[in-house]
């Protein structure tokens, strides 16, 4: 019920193309849900993150998309450019402990 | 600066020994996390601390232990009953939920068995 199940394991899109990666959970209790970026050897970063009682948040080309009755949410990368290639995780935390749950991960490539 | 300081960024440990990994953080946030990260496995949360003087275990707890004397500070002990030990270490921090939430992350340290 911790699980955040986090697919692609990896993905190659080409440039100027759209990259969308899928997050699903189960424990009603989370009630914040970041998306973080990776880059070799480096801490993750945050990118952007979205509350259950919003469904679409977009910042620059990324936006999550949230349908909290299927506890699904997902990461839309438009305009895919090959800086953008990293690793990728979804996260899911509870607020009542804080502890913060992260997905296994999606190694995004972007062919120039 | 503000942020999270992970040291040292690698660590080489002998078979048997205790090893500690030092995480501070100067933004004045509640809530600390250890995860450890390996290939394809993303990250598992290790420990966790809401407050000082108190944490969780969790999901990969065995093997590993915590303490929480001070706010800024959350060091990550690896035992000797850690089996397998090598692997990337991150810690993290965050504001109390409700208010925010945003976890900001060391640079990570990289465990070595020798």
């Amino acid at each position: 019920q911790q699980q955040v199940k986090q697919s692609p394991q990896s993905l190659i899109v080409q440039k100027g193309g759209i990259s969308i990666i899928n997050c699903a959970y189960e424990n009603t209790a989370f009630d914040y849900f970041p998306w973080y970026q990776q880059f070799p050897g480096k801490g993750p970063a945050l990118l952007i993150a979205i509350r259950p009682d919003v469904s679409e948040k977009k910042e620059g080309r990324f936006t999550i998309s949230f349908n909290k009755s299927a506890k699904q949410f997902s990461l839309h990368i438009m305009d895919s450019q090959p800086g953008d290639s990293a690793t990728y995780f979804c996260a899911a935390r509870s607020g009542a402990t804080n502890k913060l749950i992260f997905g296994t991960g999606t190694l995004l490539a972007v062919q120039p | 600066d503000g942020g999270i300081t992970q040291s040292p960024k690698y660590l080489f440990r002998k078979e048997g020994q205790n090893v500690t990994l030092s995480c501070e953080q100067n933004l004045n946030h509640d809530a600390m996390y250890w995860y450890r990260q390996d290939p394809g496995q993303g990250l598992r949360l290790i420990y966790y601390s809401q407050i000082v003087n108190d944490f969780q275990k969790g999901d990969i707890a065995e093997g590993y232990s915590v303490s929480r004397e001070k706010k800024e500070s959350f060091p990550l002990t690896v035992t000797s009953a850690q089996k397998n030990p090598t692997a990337f270490y991150l810690c993290a921090s965050s504001i109390a939920s409700g208010t925010g939430g945003e976890a900001f992350f060391g640079q990570g340290t990289r465990l070595t068995v020798v």
